[in-house]
């Protein structure tokens, strides 16, 4: 149990197009979810805290306008990286964390999505 | 914010040698957990070990946590060539935040 399944898992764009990642928990409801980013040979950064039917919440450095996270159900999350630029291109991990009352706030990470903006 | 800081940033094992990676953290935590992230892959969840626990074991890996220096370890024992990932530590400081250490890369060669 507590799959998390990325979609797409690579993508490739060009340069002012607008890109939609989907994050799904596919057998619990993500009462919670997180998005991240990580450059090569580099550590996980949280961009994003998304709790579904409220908006994002941001970290310091993060620009709302330029990742709009939306989390409009119990399983799906979705950021969109609009206006993409070249310096966007990286790996971006959604995790999840449910309902199922854990003391731990355990998250579970979705595979990836390699974006690179050409 | 990144919180945690993890040493070796390398490691270099020959197979059936052990691991050791380490991992110090600044702030109070409610548990600390371990990832391995194989290159260009997701993160899979090895072991969480809870502020009021000392250490733990899961199979060849072994973690032990010591709040009072704020810092953990990690020992994967009798190391295979399938465990060459890049290992991470991360802590919950009981906001569902979790911050990742810079992690290790480890290679064990054959």
């Amino acid at each position: 149990g507590a799959v998390v399944s990325q979609h797409p898992s690579r993508v490739i764009c060009k340069s002012g197009t607008s890109v939609k990642i989907e994050c799904r928990s596919l057998d619990f409801q993500a009462t919670t979810m997180f998005w991240y980013r990580q450059f090569p040979k580099k550590s996980l950064m949280l961009m994003a805290t998304s709790n579904e039917g409220s908006k994002a919440t941001y970290e310091q450095g993060v620009e709302k306008d330029k990742f709009l996270i939306n989390h409009a159900s119990l399983t799906l999350s979705t950021l969109t990286v609009t206006s993409a630029h070249p310096e966007d291109s990286s790996f971006y991990i959604c995790s999840a964390a449910g309902t199922s009352g854990r003391a731990d706030n355990e998250q579970f990470f979705g595979p990836g999505t390699r974006l690179t903006v050409l | 914010s990144q919180q945690g800081e993890e040493d070796p940033q390398a490691l270099s094992i020959q197979e059936g040698e052990n691991a050791t990676m380490n991992c110090s953290y600044k702030t109070s935590i409610n548990n600390l957990q371990w990832y391995r992230q194989n290159s260009g892959r997701g993160l899979v969840h090895l072991i969480l070990i809870r502020s009021n626990e000392r250490e733990k074991h899961s199979g060849r890996l072994r973690v032990t946590l010591d709040t009072s220096k704020k810092s953990s370890s990690l020992l994967i024992t009798a190391s295979r060539a399938a465990d060459t990932a890049s290992y991470f530590c991360a802590t919950d400081a009981n906001d569902y935040k979790l911050s990742f250490g810079a992690g290790t890369t480890v290679t064990v060669r054959a």
